[in-house]
């Protein structure tokens, strides 16, 4: 069973300082990555991709992927209150017929203290 | 902005009813997506459709389960006798294409099954 683990936290930081999520999946094979944000009681709302190894910045959120390791992070910097959330690492996972699925970890709680 | 809309947003049901979740896709988009959330746990992939029938389903989409696409726009979860472990988040969730995992989710429905 292909595993997508994180941190559950929760992850407390001050307003304007950086925040770094990571994850971490079991299929070496992986190629795609994706972090969602999800406010309680809401719907996952995609925050960014990342398909290659290295940085992939967007605004205040940086992903960094490395597949030598199966590691994939998300930072956030200048963290703001509105930031508090779950954020939730997802990773393609292929199937025969080029069928893919998203395997998704359990989140990160992250709360921002003003 | 397009969304995905599910209806309704909470559905309380008796154990061994049947009940239909509704989802409206974003107009363009191809595929199309159930996943659900039990509260606490990892969102948790059940099916994908393309073209009118099902691409993929996961283990716990078993003989209950059943998704249909009646009239071209809205797509449908039925669970056909409902137990108390299906009481969940469901989200329905549509990408353009194949080569795109679902970035745009509905706001889900609350199932409760008491």
């Amino acid at each position: 069973q292909k595993e997508v683990e994180q941190n559950s936290g929760p992850l407390s930081v001050p307003e304007g300082a950086i925040a770094s999520l990571n994850c971490t999946y079991s299929d070496r094979g992986s190629q795609s990555f994706f972090w969602y944000r999800q406010y309680s009681g809401k719907s996952p709302e995609l925050i960014m991709f990342i398909y290659s190894n290295g940085d992939k910045e967007d605004g205040r959120f940086t992903a960094q992927l490395n597949k030598a390791s199966q590691y994939v992070s998300l930072l956030i910097r200048d963290s703001q209150p509105s930031d508090s959330a779950t954020y939730l690492c997802a990773v393609v996972q292929y199937n025969a017929g080029n069928n893919r699925k998203l395997i998704w970890g359990l989140g990160t709680s992250l709360a921002v203290n003003p | 902005e397009p969304e995905v809309t599910q209806t309704p947003s909470h559905q309380v049901t008796q154990m061994g009813q049947e009940v239909i979740l509704r989802c409206v896709p974003i107009s363009n988009h191809l595929y199309f997506y159930w996943y659900r959330q039990i509260l606490g746990q990892k969102v948790e992939f059940l099916v994908s459709f393309y073209n009118n029938e099902i691409s993929e389903k996961s283990e716990i989409f078993d003989d209950q389960f059943s998704v249909e696409r009646p009239d071209g726009s809205n797509f449908t979860l039925k669970i056909r006798s409902t137990k108390l472990e299906d009481s969940a988040m469901y989200f329905c969730a549509s990408s353009e294409t194949l080569s795109r995992v679902p970035a745009f989710f509905g706001q889900g429905t609350r199932l409760t099954v008491v």
